[in-house]
This record gives structure tokens, sequence and C-alpha cells, in this order.
């Protein structure tokens, strides 16, 4: 079935430094990739996303990335803050109706 | 609007017993999906419905009954509580490419 890998599962950084996190999906027919934040006791919340049509996205200090011949996208942070630590969790939209989550990458900024 | 909304926020189970978690949107937002949230395996889909009337099943049915008689409500069902269903379960109401997700459910089974 279809499935969505995320690495990596924990990731941790100074603050200012840059995070990146890596998702690759299994159905070539995926054509939607969103991005969501979970901060600690909440829901997840959409940050970003992006369509099969378009290679990059930015959005102030996040951007994603999509590369689809290698069915892979990623999630970039720059000047990392405290306030970003959370699981951020990539999803694939496979157009039957269905979003397929990764396992989540637990973020922590040191400041 | 009141956006995504699920009851309980907590609740214990002893196993055996059955429940219904109840979850809203007034969104007018026709896919509703559940899911459920463990440690270190993200948001697994268990069911989801694309209107009134039209369920269907995501990734981890087993256990687990809903149904969808009206736009707004869709309410998940534990048949038999199981140890195994221990888990935070998320109702979500998508608009457009947007997921919603409703506060959340933190079940325990005893």
């Amino acid at each position: 079935g279809e499935n969505v890998e995320q690495h990596p599962s924990t990731l941790s950084v100074q603050e200012g430094d840059s995070a990146v996190i890596k998702c690759t999906y299994s159905d070539s027919a995926s054509n939607y990739f969103p991005w969501y934040k979970q901060e600690l006791g909440k829901r997840p919340q959409l940050i970003i996303d992006i369509r099969s049509n378009v290679g990059e996205k930015k959005d102030q200090r996040i951007a994603v990335t999509l590369n689809k011949t290698a069915k892979h996208f990623s999630l970039h942070i720059t000047e990392t803050q405290p306030e970003d630590s959370a699981v951020y969790f990539c999803a694939a939209y496979t157009g039957g109706f269905k979003t397929i989550f990764g396992a989540g990458t637990r973020l922590f900024v040191k400041a | 609007n009141a956006g995504v909304t699920q009851t309980p926020k907590f609740q214990v189970l002893k196993t055996g017993q059955s429940m219904t978690l109840q979850c809203a949107q007034d969104m007018n937002h026709e896919y509703m999906s559940w899911y459920r949230q463990d440690p270190g395996m993200g948001l697994r889909l268990i069911h989801y419905s694309v209107g009134a009337g039209i369920t269907d099943q995501g990734e981890v049915p087993n256990g687990y009954n809903v149904s969808r008689s009206t736009t707004e409500d869709f309410p998940l069902r534990l048949l038999s509580a199981a140890p195994s269903q221990t888990s935070v379960y998320f109702c979500a109401s998508k608009g457009g490419n947007t997921q919603y997700f409703g506060p959340g459910t933190r079940l325990t089974v005893l």
C-alpha cells in the first residue's frame, strides 16, 4: 500500500541554525504534499504545502522542495528559533481521498 | 466558526466496553476522517468519509465503526475496546487541500 517515510525521527539544532526534514513517498499518483506542525499537547496544524507541478515553495523562514522523479520532498527551516520546537509531519495526498502521514520528526531547538 | 470539535477530551475504558467518540464540524466540509496517533507512528487513518452516507476504510479500520448521517457529524465507535486501542484520536475535516484537525481525544483502555 501507499506509505510515506520520514527522516530523521529526532533532530536537535542550535538556535539560528537550519533544520532539514526529508520524506519519501511511494504512490507516484500523489499530487499534493502538506507539512504539519504539532506542538506538545496540541493538534496538528498546516504550515506549508506544495503541489506536484511546483518544485519549491517558500514562506518566510520555511520552504519545501519536491523532486517528483525521486519521489522525495523536504522541509527546510532557516534561522531556527526555540518556538520552532515541535513535531513535524509530512504527508502525501494520494488523490483517492486519502492523506498518508509520515511518522513525524521531533525537532528540538536549543537556545 | 468553532471549526472541528471533539468530545470527550479524555476517556478511560475497561477492556470490552464500547463507546462513541464524537466529532463535528461547522465548515460544511464534505471530507472528514479519523486518525489515531501513537508514539513513533505518526497519524494513521482509521476511516474517512467523502460525504453524508459515504464512508470507507483507512489503514487501520479493525475494531472501529463509523457512520455519516449528516455533513456536520462523523462519530467513531469502538465496538469492544482493547488495550491496543489506547491512543490519541484526531478527527479532521478537509476544505480545499487543507485538513483541519480537532483537539483530540486521549483514550486509555485498561
